[in-house]
């Protein structure tokens, strides 16, 4: 079956550490996404990439990192620097753009302790 | 920047009744529009993605419809039912390539 997937579901993390959320694809698409969501709210967009060994900031891009050294993977790392990185994480990805139909994984949901 | 706003912010109908959702952008200059339904602790779905240069699209009891130059754009629910209700959010794209996303709109359809 084509789809995204997105590890771990649930995700605890203590203040201070770094932590790296997973998102595989099979779709064979280009353009892959980070977006957080806070309760009651829409989508923000954290980082996104077009293209294998590339990727933009979004709006939100403070204290996250990516990288894309595949085309079927985005990790996202979560690190010290965001002060308030509780949140649910999710991850899309499209043919080559947003001028494209997005399609999304599960997400994560991400807890600090 | 592009602002997204979808109102009512929750709907509560009676199971059988045709509903509209509507979502409002502030620059219309996009490029599509893509609504999405969101259920409790879950990712995605995608419903409708609506292109600038199309005034609707239809998937079976859904349609979407598309003002760019008013920058509204509703989303129909015909003959509505219990397993509709969900959160149903609404995704402008530009042509710099993002993607900005309203608050959304949850639905609780009563048997």
């Amino acid at each position: 079956d084509g789809g995204i997937t997105q590890s771990p579901k649930y995700l605890f993390r203590k203040e201070g550490q770094n932590v790296t959320l997973s998102c595989e694809q099979n779709l064979n698409h280009d353009a892959m996404y980070w977006y957080r969501q806070d309760p009651g709210q829409g989508l923000r967009l954290i980082y996104y990439s077009q293209i294998v060994n590339d990727f933009q900031k979004g709006d939100i891009a403070e204290g996250y990192s990516v990288s894309r050294e595949k085309k079927e993977s985005f990790p996202l790392t979560v690190t010290s620097a965001q002060k308030n990185p509780t949140a649910f994480y999710l991850c899309a990805s499209s043919i080559n753009s947003p001028y494209n139909e997005q399609f999304f994984g599960p997400g994560t949901r991400l807890t600090v302790l | 920047k592009q602002e997204v706003t979808q109102i009512p912010a929750a709907l509560s109908v009676p199971e059988g009744e045709n509903l509209v959702l509507n979502c409002s952008f502030t620059d219309s200059a996009i490029y599509n529009l893509q609504w999405f339904r969101q259920d409790p602790g879950k990712g995605l779905t995608s419903l409708l993605l609506i292109q600038s240069s199309q005034r609707e699209q239809t998937s079976g009891r859904l349609n979407a419809s598309l003002d760019k130059s008013s920058g509204r754009s509703t989303l129909y629910i015909a003959a509505s039912q219990p397993g509709d209700s969900a959160t149903y959010l609404c995704a402008v794209n530009t042509n710099a390539g993002k993607s900005t996303f309203g608050d959304g709109t949850t639905l609780t359809v009563k048997p």
